[in-house]
């Protein structure tokens, strides 16, 4: 099992849609997550952490669900600049240097 | 906060030569630092990590090596490139007690 799984998209929408992007994680014992977000042939760049109790940063909300090891963000009145890739991850508690594992991302793509 | 400066920002190299990769931190000491690369179309691969000066762990055995010979900078090296070293190569940055991570602007490297 991948240590971070995405459905890559695309995911093409309209503007003003409501999108929702999953992830699931397979080390038990994570502890932080993260939505980065990654703009065509640019860094990837931190959207938003992800807490227990779910939280919400204006058209974004995330949610954890620690039982069934899933991720979720959901955008709300998609813009066009929302158009990126949505990068999953997670911290590998194991390791020095607290590693962070990227999923491969998911794409979307907003139009007029 | 921190700024992490990359450079070059691309570069063209042969196959069989050698590779010389810097990053730089501003704003913080005594950051764990990262070397990530990211292939067209995949996610991205820790390569290596430090925790401190001189100290390097190594994620995925291969041509490459990274040094740490002050506290904000970080090098990728490698002494004959290969072909399948062409990628994004990305530095980043944890600092603190938090285990997110930031991205300098990254470097892209095409092997001919």
């Amino acid at each position: 099992r991948k240590e971070v799984e995405q459905d890559p998209g695309p995911f093409n929408v309209p503007e003003g849609a409501t999108v929702a992007f999953n992830c699931t994680y397979s080390n038990s014992a994570s502890q932080s997550f993260f939505w980065y977000r990654q703009d065509c042939r640019k860094e990837p760049k931190l959207l938003m952490s992800v807490y227990s109790s779910g939280n919400e940063d204006g058209r974004f909300t995330a949610q954890l669900n620690r039982a069934s090891q899933y991720i979720s963000l959901l955008i709300r009145d998609s813009k066009l600049s929302d158009s990126a890739t949505y990068l999953c991850v997670v911290n590998l508690p194991q390791q020095a240097g607290t590693a962070l594992i990227f999923g491969k991302g998911t794409t979307l793509s907003v139009s007029s | 906060s921190q700024t992490i400066h990359q450079w070059p920002a691309t570069l063209v190299q042969p196959v069989g030569s050698p590779l010389s990769l810097e990053c730089t931190v501003e704003g913080t000491s005594n950051p764990n630092l990262y070397w990530y690369r990211q292939a067209a179309g995949r996610g991205l691969q820790l390569l290596f990590y430090s925790v401190g000066i001189g100290q390097i762990s190594s994620e995925v055995p291969q041509n490459l090596s990274a040094s740490r010979p002050q506290d904000r900078q970080f090098i990728l090296s490698s002494k004959k490139l290969l072909l399948s070293d062409s990628g994004f190569y990305l530095c980043a940055c944890r600092a603190g007690s938090s285990y997110e991570q930031y991205f300098g602007p990254g470097t892209r490297l095409t092997v001919t």
